[in-house]
């Protein structure tokens, strides 16, 4: 069973389009996490939620917007996409925080490409 | 700013050799952890080593830590082709132990 699961897997969409994309997991964590890999590599945290409250929220344009339905979704709601938007967007889980840093586990991720 | 930067960038070696990478952050730390990206994949949990370790062993990778140079150095003994992948330090600091992830060393293991 896959532990931390993300739809869709690939997304390829027009400028100025409304997309998003849905995170799950079915590890019982408390936390979860969405990350922005841009083409270089580079892994930046975006949000965290824990037992669906917010608990960091980056500097992310307010074109993106983090929404908690429960402990095991996380999904990530994208207004007015824009070319620079283009890039992997990975999903996270762990424990809780509780004053320690657990390990996180990854989605798959999700391809986005804005054209 | 990025927390933690990885050297060297990239490294190819062969099989059966070891690899060793290096990680500096600047600011203090409550633990370091190392991740492994296979190409197209997500991240995998590789070691956690605690602000207050200064090494760590899991398998065939050894963790040092050394918090007065603000840096770290993951080591991997008699490589595998299956080891090729990118390998990120992550830092946590602050109450809600805000992960930070560095820039990454691309590892290619030869047959």
């Amino acid at each position: 069973d896959t532990a931390v699961s993300q739809t869709p897997k690939y997304l390829v969409t027009q400028m100025g389009n409304d997309k998003s994309i849905k995170c799950e997991q079915n590890l019982g964590h408390d936390t979860m996490y969405w990350y922005k890999q841009d083409s270089k590599k580079f892994l930046k945290i975006m949000f965290s939620y824990n037992n669906k409250e917010l608990i960091i929220n980056e500097t992310v344009p307010n074109r993106f917007s983090p929404k908690s339905p429960d402990k095991a979704h996380l999904n990530l709601h994208i207004n007015s996409l824009e070319l620079g938007d283009s890039a992997v967007y990975f999903c996270a889980s762990s424990q809780g925080l509780g004053g320690r840093t657990y390990e996180q586990y990854f989605g798959p991720g999700t391809r986005l490409t804005v054209t | 700013s990025q927390q933690g930067e990885e050297d060297p960038q990239a490294l190819s070696i062969q099989e059966g050799e070891n690899a060793t990478m290096n990680c500096s952050y600047k600011t203090s730390i409550n633990n370091l952890q190392w991740y492994r990206q296979n190409s197209g994949r997500g991240l995998v949990h590789l070691i956690l080593i605690r602000s207050n370790e200064r090494e760590k062993h899991s398998g065939r990778l050894r963790v040092t830590l050394d918090t007065s140079k603000k840096s770290s150095s993951l080591l991997i003994t008699a490589s595998r082709a299956a080891d090729t992948a990118s390998y990120f330090c992550a830092t946590s600091t602050g109450g809600y132990q805000k992960v930070t992830f560095g820039t990454g060393t691309k590892l290619q293991v030869i047959p």
